[in-house]
């Protein structure tokens, strides 16, 4: 997988939005980014996917930018609920396989 | 609107008893997969299996086995279980569509903490 760079940890306020940097410079031009969470204990969940275009579903917003060297995750409302180790992820040469490599991800403690 | 089972979630057992660790998936996926979560190493994918009767190797198979005999069923096997192997581990399948909305969109169970002493 292409490597991407996430920050370790974030805070966000309920209720606020919350919003997640990766960092996949060397992203080529075919490949996709995915995103998922994981719930503490639980096992990681899909969030979203995208290529160039912003991408909305009924969990969040992906942005990415023109050069598509960079993408933020947006939940627009955060909850309680929303705290978790998010991921992001550019599977290499844009391959299907879906052998995914998890790294580190950012932790986003939701705080009332 | 559970889709992926895992057997157990929690487990007891001692070093050098044989494990089998089963997962269940109901969205007809083509796809399965066998990962193990541990602190400050993230998920490593041990196996997995695009088609019944079909296994492939993962980053880290050794200690491990699989087996899948029906297309719903993954099973994870320790033949001789060791303290090392003492972990959490999840179970993950996806559609074998062609394109990003197929095999990269998993669907994980709730994962199975096996501890070895």
């Amino acid at each position: 997988d292409a490597k991407t760079t996430q920050p370790t940890s974030m805070d966000c306020a309920e209720g606020r939005a919350a919003n997640l940097p990766c960092n996949h410079s060397t992203i080529s031009g075919n490949e996709y980014v995915y995103w998922y969470r994981q719930i503490h204990s639980q096992g990681p969940q899909y969030i979203i996917h995208g290529l160039k275009n912003n991408e909305t579903n009924e969990m969040a917003s992906l942005i990415i930018t023109e050069d598509r060297k960079s993408s933020t995750l947006i939940l627009p409302h955060a909850t309680l609920r929303d705290t978790a180790v998010y991921y992001c992820i550019v599977p290499l040469g844009s391959s299907n396989t879906g052998k995914l490599i998890f790294g580190q991800g950012t932790t986003l403690q939701v705080k009332p | 609107d559970v889709k992926v089972t895992q057997s157990s979630r929690y487990l007891v057992k001692r070093t050098g008893e044989k494990v089998f660790l089963e997962c269940v998936q109901d969205m007809d996926h083509e796809n399965m997969f066998w990962y193990r979560q541990d602190p400050g190493l993230g998920l490593r994918l041990i196996y997995f299996s695009y088609d019944v009767k079909m296994k492939e190797k993962g980053d880290i198979p050794e200690g491990y086995s699989v087996s899948r005999e029906k297309k719903e069923r993954f099973s994870l096997i320790l033949e001789s279980a060791s303290t090392n192997q003492t972990s959490m581990y999840l179970c993950a399948s996806s559609p074998a569509g062609q394109g990003p909305s197929g095999a990269n969109v998993l669907t994980f169970g709730a994962g199975s903490r096996l501890t070895v002493l």
